[in-house]
């Protein structure tokens, strides 16, 4: 049962455009979302959080939305440069703070 | 670099054969997570250690086992190998137990023939 869901594989935008990755949850008593850059052959790196108290935190390009009632939340990166291009993944965690990871979208940024 | 040691890289070993990865801990850390990623798979969660006690178990087989050392550096020990278990293990640390913005390491990457 997952527990938490990115839908798209991958995903492609063109240069300077917004990227816009989506996760869905299905576990209420979530309350804290995280997401997390790969590279090929590196660990993920945290890359932005959001507590559920918020509805949106932002962080130079990146921004993240959380949508409680449609259990939803979303990485917009704008504008999009070449160097994003890798695996975001979506995680999220409950007050026993263990993160449930999604499967990841593989982001491809085309010049 | 994230700060955290994860050795081997790569491990290659053949069905039924035992294997250790080891994990050092960015400097401070007291709390080490381990997670498997297999192929197109998404990061699944096996053990927490927090200062030398485990705190949580995920989908970790009974064939693997883990544990924390007293200078923090973590173990993870997967036996009696199966091909299914070729898959990437990453190891990640944080400064204390709930602090959910962990550091990960490189990864162990073991092939299972």
């Amino acid at each position: 049962d997952q527990q938490v869901k990115q839908n798209s594989p991958s995903l492609s935008v063109q240069e300077g455009r917004i990227s816009i990755l989506n996760c869905d949850y299905t576990n209420s008593m979530f309350d804290y979302f995280l997401w997390y850059k790969k590279y090929p052959a590196e660990g993920p790196t945290f890359l932005i959080s959001i507590s559920s108290i918020k509805d949106k935190n932002e962080d130079g390009r990146f921004t993240v939305f959380l949508n409680k009632s449609a259990k939803h939340l979303s990485l917009h990166i704008v504008p999009s440069q070449p160097g994003d291009s890798a695996v975001y993944f979506c995680a999220a965690t409950d007050s026993n703070y263990q993160l449930i990871w999604g499967a990841g979208t593989k982001l491809i940024i085309k010049p | 670099d994230s700060g955290v040691t994860q050795t081997p890289k790569h491990l290659i070993t053949a069905t039924g054969q035992r294997v250790t990865l080891r994990c050092s801990p960015r400097s401070g850390d007291l709390s080490v997570y381990w997670y498997q990623q297999s192929l197109d798979q998404g990061l699944q969660f096996l053990i927490h250690y927090y200062n030398g006690e485990e705190r949580a178990k995920g989908n970790i087989l009974e064939r693997f086992s883990a544990q924390q050392f007293p200078d923090l550096h973590s173990e993870l020990n997967l036996s009696s190998l199966e091909l299914g278990d070729s898959a990437l293990y990453f190891c990640a640390s944080s400064a204390v137990t709930g602090n959910t913005e962990a550091f990960f390491g490189q990864g162990t990457r073991l092939t299972v023939v």
